[in-house]
C-alpha cells in the first residue's frame, strides 16, 4: 500500500540552529513528492515539490529537500531556523501527476530563542 | 494510529445535482476539521474550518451556500457541494485535529468528485 512516514512527531530546536525533517514513502516506479507547512491557525501550504529533474529541490522559506530514491526518502532541511518556522511540517507523496496526496502524520517543528 | 475515514472515495454526479462528502475521526474527538480543495500540481486551497457545535469560517472566495459544511458532532464533519458544476470537480481533501495528542492533525484519503 502507497504510505508516507515521518518518523519525528516533534522537533525542538534552538534558533540558528539547522534542522531535518525526515520523510520516508513507499517505493514504487514514480513518485511525486511534496512538503506542505501549516503555521498556527493557518491552512497548509506548499513548501517545495519534486516531479522530476534535480534531486535538490529549493523551496520558499529557506528549505529544501533532497530526493533519495534508493532510500525511499525526501528529507526536509533548512541550514538556520527561524522562530517564525515553528509550525506543522507535512510530507505528502502522489503516484501520478494530478493524482490523489497521500500525507505523513506530520512533524511539530517547535524553534525556540 | 488516529485514522480520519473520508467517503467517499469517488463519486460522479451529474451537473445540477447535489454530492455530500463525510469526514469522520474514527479514534478520536475532533474539535476542528479542515476542508480543502487539491488543484492542479497539488496546490491545496483551504476552503474552511469548522469547529464542532459553531459555523464554519469560509476562506475569501469560497461560496458559502454552495459548499455546506456541518461539523455536528466531534468526530463528524460534512461537506455538501450543492448544484454542482463541472468546474466543482476536483479532489476534496479533510483534516481532522485530535483535541488530544497533542492536537495533532490528520488527513482524510480525499474524495475525487467528477461532475458531467
Amino acid at each position: 500500500a502507497q504510505s508516507v512516514t515521518q518518523l519525528d512527531s516533534q522537533v525542538p530546536v534552538f534558533e540558528e540552529a539547522p534542522v531535518e525533517l525526515r520523510c520516508n514513502y513507499s517505493s514504487s516506479v514514480s513518485v511525486y513528492l511534496f512538503w506542505y507547512v501549516q503555521y498556527p491557525n493557518q491552512g497548509l501550504q506548499l513548501l517545495l515539490k519534486y516531479l522530476s529533474g534535480s534531486t535538490l529541490v529549493k523551496g520558499i522559506n529557506g528549505f529544501e529537500a533532497e530526493f533519495n530514491k534508493s532510500q525511499t526518502s525526501f528529507h526536509l532541511r533548512k541550514p538556520s531556523v527561524h522562530i517564525s518556522d515553528t509550525a506543522e511540517y507535512f510530507c505528502a507523496v502522489t503516484y501520478n501527476q494530478g493524482g490523489k496526496l497521500i500525507f505523513g502524520q506530520g512533524t511539530e517543528l517547535s524553534v525556540k530563542p | 494510529g488516529a485514522v480520519v475515514s473520508q467517503h467517499p472515495s469517488r463519486v460522479i454526479c451529474k451537473s445540477g445535482t447535489s454530492v455530500k462528502i463525510e469526514c469522520r475521526s474514527l479514534d478520536f474527538q475532533a474539535t476542528t476539521m479542515f476542508w480543502y480543495r487539491q488543484f492542479p500540481k497539488q496546490s491545496l486551497m483551504l476552503m474552511a474550518t469548522s469547529n464542532e457545535g459553531s459555523k464554519a469560517t469560509y476562506e475569501q472566495g469560497v461560496e458559502k451556500d454552495k459548499f455546506l459544511i456541518n461539523h455536528a458532532s466531534l468526530t463528524l464533519s460534512t461537506l455538501t457541494v450543492t448544484s454542482a458544476h463541472p468546474e466543482d470537480s476536483s479532489f476534496y481533501i479533510c483534516s481532522a485535529r485530535d483535541r488530544g495528542q497533542g492536537k495533532k492533525l490528520f488527513f482524510g484519503s480525499g474524495t475525487q468528485l467528477s461532475v458531467l
